[in-house]
């Protein structure tokens, strides 16, 4: 079965550091991973995916992740966080054998402290 | 670009009434997600439409749930016989193919409230 577990409930960074944000899956078959940021009162929006190729993916606002096949990771980075990255922070997988679904994990949330 | 949006944006009602939430994809997305995201939870996957069938409709939690396609754009997701357990909100998506590599792009959401 598909999982995605993302391990920390908050993340706390002062502005201009870096940020991590983790994320950890089980999936059978190759995974298609995707990173969505939820902003209060706001849909989801979409940050990057990984498909296949570079392991180093960059995304919007300044995001990149960095998938790891053999630690079955996809952490979510950013060189100099800002005040305004604070939100709630979503990892997801899918996987061939998973069909059409797309699983999420519970959420991370980030503040960002100026 | 209009991006997916979702009628009503807040829907309160009581236990045991029929609700109906309407989702507008993108023009020209052929897939259609539902989800449910209760509180301090990620999305939960409900069903998936490519075009005017249901292709996945494994996370419909019971048969009081059910959501239709009927011209492969506008989808409606019916509640019956709601339950306070119901209440949540629950999110559309569209992607332009549905392959699994798809980006889906999703609405504000419909929050219901079931009292």
């Amino acid at each position: 079965a598909q999982s995605v577990a993302q391990p920390e409930d908050q993340v706390n960074v002062a502005e201009g550091n870096p940020l991590t944000v983790k994320c950890t899956y089980s999936v059978s078959g190759n995974p298609y991973l995707f990173w969505y940021v939820q902003y209060p009162n706001r849909g989801l929006q979409f940050l990057l995916k990984y498909i296949t190729g570079d392991n180093l993916v960059k995304g919007s606002y300044g995001f990149e992740a960095e998938f790891n096949k053999s630690q079955t990771s996809f952490h979510l980075k950013k060189p100099s966080a800002l005040v305004s990255d604070s939100a709630l922070y979503f990892c997801a997988v899918r996987g061939a054998t998973g069909g059409f679904k797309t699983i999420f994990g519970a959420g991370t949330r980030l503040f960002v402290k100026a | 670009g209009a991006g997916v949006s979702q009628t009503p944006s807040n829907k309160v009602t009581e236990k045991g009434k029929y609700v109906e939430l309407r989702c507008d994809p993108i023009s020209g997305h052929t897939a259609l997600y539902w989800y449910r995201q209760s509180l301090g939870q990620g999305p939960e996957f409900l069903i998936y439409f490519q075009g005017t069938g249901a292709a996945d409709d494994s996370g419909l939690p019971n048969d009081r749930f059910f959501a239709v396609r009927p011209e492969g754009s506008v989808s409606t997701l019916k509640i019956q016989r709601t339950e306070r357990g119901d209440s949540a909100v629950y999110l559309c998506a569209s992607s332009l193919t549905g392959g699994l590599a798809d980006t889906q792009y999703f609405g504000p959401g419909t929050r219901l409230t079931v009292l």
